[in-house]
C-alpha cells in the first residue's frame, strides 16, 4: 500500500533564509510525486510534480523539489523564503503502477518571520 | 485553459437537513472528478471518484453520496446532515489518473 509522511508538522524559518520542507514516501512501483500549497480557506495549488526525469524538479513561485529514490524522499526547497510562503504544505504520491488514488501528507505548516 | 467552480462557498445547515454541494469543470472534456474532506485544516480523505458519467466510486462508506449526471458536473449530497458531516469539502478534476490533480476553491460546511 502507498503512504507519504510529512514528519514535521510546521517549519519555521527566516525570511531570505533557504526553506526544506520534508517529505518521504512508500509506493509498491515507481511513483509519482506532487507538491501542493494551501493558503487560509482556500483550495490546494498545484506547485511541482515528479513523474520521471531529473531529479531536481521545478515549480511555481521558485520553489523546487529533489526525487531521491534511495531515500525514497522528494523534499520541497526554496533557496530564499519570503513572508508570502507562510503556508499549508501538502506532499501527495501515486502509484505509477496505475489506480486513482492519490495519498495525500497530513501537511506541514510553514511560519517564514520577517 | 480549464477551470473548476464549486459552490456554495460557505453553507451553514442545521443537523438532519439536506445537502448539495455542485462542482463544474470547464475547458476539458470527460475529467476525472474528486471529492475530498479536510478536517481540522489538515489531512485531505478522499471521499468520492467518477471517470465518467454516472460512474462513482466510493472510498468511505458514510452519510454522503455523489452524483455525476453530466461529463462535467459532480455533486455531492446528504439527505440528513450530521454534526460530523462539518468541514471543508473540495472538488477537484485530472486529465486521467494518473495526471496532476487541480483544486477548486473548497466548500466550507457548519452543521448546527
Amino acid at each position: 500500500a502507498q503512504s507519504v509522511a510529512q514528519p514535521e508538522d510546521q517549519v519555521n524559518v527566516a525570511e531570505g533564509n533557504p526553506l526544506t520542507v520534508k517529505c518521504t514516501y512508500s509506493v509498491s512501483g515507481n511513483p509519482y510525486l506532487f507538491w501542493y500549497v494551501q493558503y487560509p480557506n482556500r483550495g490546494l495549488q498545484f506547485l511541482l510534480k515528479y513523474i520521471t526525469g531529473d531529479n531536481l524538479v521545478k515549480g511555481s513561485y521558485g520553489f523546487e523539489a529533489e526525487f531521491n529514490k534511495s531515500q525514497t524522499s522528494f523534499h520541497l526547497k526554496k533557496p530564499s523564503a519570503l513572508v508570502s510562503d507562510s503556508a499549508l504544505y501538502f506532499c501527495a504520491v501515486r502509484d505509477a503502477a496505475g489506480g486513482f488514488k492519490t495519498i495525500f501528507g497530513a501537511g506541514t505548516r510553514l511560519f517564514v518571520k520577517a | 485553459s480549464q477551470t473548476i467552480h464549486q459552490w456554495p462557498a460557505t453553507l451553514v445547515q442545521p443537523v438532519g437537513s439536506p445537502l448539495s454541494l455542485e462542482c463544474t469543470v470547464e475547458g476539458t472534456s470527460n475529467p476525472n472528478l474528486y471529492w475530498y474532506r479536510q478536517a481540522a485544516g489538515r489531512g485531505l480523505q478522499l471521499l468520492f471518484y467518477s471517470v465518467g458519467i454516472g460512474q462513482i466510486s466510493s472510498e468511505v462508506p458514510q452519510n454522503l453520496s455523489a452524483s455525476r449526471p453530466q461529463d462535467r458536473q459532480f455533486i455531492l449530497s446528504s439527505k440528513k446532515l450530521l454534526l460530523s458531516d462539518s468541514g471543508f469539502y473540495l472538488c477537484a478534476w485530472s486529465v486521467t489518473p494518473r495526471d496532476t490533480i487541480y483544486f477548486g476553491e473548497g466548500s466550507w460546511l457548519t452543521v448546527v
